[in-house]
């Protein structure tokens, strides 16, 4: 089944820690997503890309950056992480077009401490 | 840029009855409007959407309705069941980027 994997599950770190979250898919799509999700925040865009090329801030890029290594791979990194980075972090890729459906993957929590 | 608010926040319903839920936004040139469930533990899925040029779509016991003029879409669950208990996220989308929702989390009552 085509998919979209995130790595790690689960994290640890202390404060200032630099951590990377990976994402890749199988799903051959052009845009990936990076999305946070907080109690009662719903999920809050902090970057998408529609090519290798391509890379575009979302409501709340500060404190974070991506790559796009590839088509299928897109990854989160956070350069110095703070307490209130804290969160569940996933990424999605869409379909086709302006209804284009979003896949997610199984989500990232970062816990910083 | 678009800005997407959801009510309510949580929202309990008897086994059998409907559940409503509610969402604004702001960008009028919005065009697209998808709702997501979240299951406990596990990631958003796409259960139903509907785009500007319709006013209504039925899939089973779900609906969602949208008046442009308003600038207001509402998620309606019939004949709730306890599998229906989760977290729904609104979305708006113009273009390659969908805002969403606060999130409502509704729980059935058996």
């Amino acid at each position: 089944d085509a998919d979209v994997t995130q790595t790690p599950r689960n994290r640890i770190t202390k404060t200032g820690k630099r951590i990377m979250l990976e994402c890749s898919q199988t799903k051959g799509h052009d845009r990936m997503y990076w999305y946070r999700q907080d109690p009662g925040l719903g999920l809050q865009l902090i970057y998408y890309s529609f090519d290798v090329k391509d890379i575009n801030k979302g409501e709340i890029s500060d404190g974070y950056s991506v790559s796009r290594q590839a088509q299928a791979k897109f990854s989160l990194s956070l350069e110095s992480a703070i307490p209130n980075q804290t969160a569940l972090y996933f990424c999605a890729t869409r379909g086709q077009g302006a209804s284009g459906e979003l896949f997610f993957g199984e989500g990232s929590r970062l816990t910083v401490l | 840029g678009e800005n997407v608010e959801q009510h309510p926040s949580t929202l309990s319903v008897q086994e059998g009855d409907s559940a409503v839920i509610k969402c604004t936004y702001s960008d009028s040139a919005s065009n697209y409007f998808p709702w997501y469930k979240q299951e406990l533990g596990k990631r958003p899925q796409l259960i139903i959407d509907i785009r500007s040029n319709v006013g209504e779509k039925k899939d089973q016991r779900i609906a969602v309705t949208l008046n442009k003029t308003a600038k207001h879409f509402s998620l309606h669950i019939t004949e709730t069941q306890p599998e229906d208990s989760a977290v729904y996220f609104c979305a708006a989308s113009l273009g390659n980027k969908l805002t969403f929702g606060g999130g409502t989390r509704v729980l059935v009552k058996p």
